[in-house]
C-alpha cells in the first residue's frame, strides 16, 4: 500500500527555521518525483514544487523559488520542506504528494498535511 | 489569482448532475491532455478524482467524468449524493510544474 506520512503539527515564531518531513513507503521512492502544495486558512491549492529523489532534480513554482527548499534523503524514502526564517504569512496547511509523471501528470497519493502555524 | 478559472460554487440536489468548468488557457488546459480533478472534504487531504482529463483512478466512482474543449476542461458528477459535497480543483501541467484552480464548493442541497 502506498503511503505518505507527514511530520506533526508546528508552532513557530517569526523568524525562526523550520523542516517538515514526508516519509514514502509501499512503492519505490526513487522512481517518482513528490510534489508540495500549501493551503493557506481558508484557501485554495498552490503548487509549490517537485523533487525526484532518485537524483534530486528539484524545481520550484515561481511564486515559492527562494522562499522555501526542497530536498530528499532516498536512503530513508523521506523529502522534506524547509524555511529558513519564518513569516506569520507561511501559516498554511503543507501537503506532500506523488506525481505521476510518465505520459501523464497528477498527484495520486497524497500525505495528511502538516499545519505549520507562525505566530508571535 | 489563480491560474485556472473555477466557478466558486455550484450546487444541485440529489440523483441530478453537475458539471464544473475549468478554464484555463493555451499553455496549460489546452495545450496539454494532462488536466486532474481533486475532491476535498473538510479537514482531509485531496483526493484524486480523474487525471489525464478524463480517466478515473481506481476505486472513484463512475458517477464522476471529465472532459475538455479547448481551453476549458470540465468535471460532470452525475447522481449526486450527499457524500458528494466538498471542494473540488482542477489543476493542469504546464512548463514543469502544475497550476490548480481556485476551486468550487459543491452543497448538495
Amino acid at each position: 500500500e502506498v503511503q505518505l506520512v507527514q511530520s506533526g503539527a508546528e508552532v513557530k515564531k517569526p523568524g525562526e527555521s523550520l523542516k517538515i518531513s514526508c516519509k514514502g513507503s509501499g512503492y519505490s521512492f526513487t522512481s517518482y518525483w513528490i510534489g508540495w502544495v500549501r493551503q493557506m486558512p481558508g484557501k485554495g491549492l498552490e503548487w509549490m514544487g517537485i523533487i525526484y529523489p532518485g537524483d534530486s532534480d528539484t524545481r520550484y513554482s515561481p511564486s515559492f523559488q527562494g522562499q522555501v527548499t526542497i530536498s530528499a534523503d532516498k536512503s530513508i524514502s523521506t523529502a522534506y520542506l524547509q524555511w529558513s526564517s519564518l513569516k506569520a504569512s507561511d501559516t498554511a496547511m503543507y501537503y506532500c504528494a506523488r506525481l505521476v509523471h510518465s505520459s501523464s501528470w497528477y498527484l495520486d497519493y497524497w500525505g495528511q498535511g502538516t499545519l505549520v502555524t507562525v505566530s508571535s | 489569482q489563480s491560474a485556472l478559472t473555477q466557478p466558486a460554487s455550484v450546487s444541485g440536489s440529489p440523483g441530478q448532475s453537475i458539471t464544473i468548468s475549468c478554464t484555463g488557457t493555451s499553455s496549460d488546459v489546452g495545450g496539454y491532455n494532462y488536466v486532474s480533478w481533486y475532491q476535498q472534504h473538510p479537514g482531509k487531504a485531496p483526493k484524486l478524482m480523474i487525471y489525464d482529463v478524463s480517466n478515473r483512478p481506481s476505486g472513484v466512482s463512475n458517477r464522476f467524468s471529465g472532459s475538455k474543449s479547448g481551453n476549458t476542461a470540465s468535471l460532470t458528477i452525475s447522481g449526486l449524493q450527499a457524500e458528494d459535497e466538498a471542494d473540488y480543483y482542477c489543476s493542469s501541467y504546464t512548463s514543469s510544474r502544475e497550476v490548480f484552480g481556485g476551486g468550487t464548493k459543491l452543497t448538495v442541497l
